[in-house]
């Protein structure tokens, strides 16, 4: 069975960089062909794509945030991490990390986290 | 802005059909990527409901079905229950951004 839960602080404070980790059971990330994927989702709006990383240390990016964002993974410890500087209370959501294999649909997804940016 | 296009909301009584539009371009639906749904129901992380088109997972009922042309895809819901309430997703992969792309969500209300 395949779980994710995603853990980081809150509130954050504008201008703030944000560290979320993402930590899974249930497959690893040494597996050719997969993949964790962040989404996140500001309140009462919809999903937006912001990073993905695969077995092979591919990285892609959401164009419109790639100059904010980092993800990086830690196999031996089964997380992913996902960096956002320069926070902004735009920036506040709920954030999911998510499996994805053989560049199939994102599922499971975690529980998300709320983030919240305030001063 | 979302890439994928969705109707805001949609309604229907119970035992009704609905269909949800998923209308996207040449460079995600259109090129042959896959189409997936999500169920989102209140304060819980979306939820696979069709993959891959029109193949739906373990556990979820043929009720829900998929279809895709073209550059748009559709949900359909037979046999409205008031469970069914919730936000849709549709949601593929865009080749010009080289990653995710989700429609704007979709809220079915069952009247």
């Amino acid at each position: 069975q395949i779980t994710l839960k995603e853990s980081g602080p809150t509130p954050v404070k504008p201008t703030q960089t944000l560290t979320l980790t993402c930590t899974f059971s249930g497959f690893s990330l040494t597996t050719s062909g997969v993949g964790v994927g962040w989404i996140r989702q500001p309140p009462g709006k919809a999903l937006e794509w912001l990073a993905l990383i695969y077995w092979d240390d591919e990285k892609r990016y959401s164009p419109s945030l790639r100059s904010r964002l980092s993800i990086t993974k830690d196999t031996s410890k089964n997380q992913v991490v996902l960096t956002l500087t320069n926070m902004d209370p735009v920036d506040t959501a709920t954030y999911y990390c998510a499996h994805t294999v053989d560049g199939g649909p994102p599922s499971p997804w975690g529980q998300g986290t709320l983030v919240t940016v305030s001063s | 802005q979302s890439v994928l296009t969705q109707p805001p909301s949609v309604s229907g009584a119970p035992g009704q059909r609905v269909t949800i539009s998923c209308t996207g371009s040449s460079t995600n639906i259109g090129i042959g990527y896959d189409v997936h749904w999500y169920q989102q129901l209140p304060g819980t992380a979306p939820k696979l409901l069709i993959y891959g088109n029109n193949n739906r997972p373990s556990g979820v009922p043929d009720r829900f079905s998929g279809s895709k042309s073209g550059t748009s895809a559709s949900l359909a819901i037979t046999g409205l229950q008031a469970e069914d309430e919730a936000d849709f997703y549709c949601q593929s992969y865009d080749n010009n951004l080289s990653g995710w792309v989700f429609g704007g969500g979709t809220r079915l209300t069952v009247l």
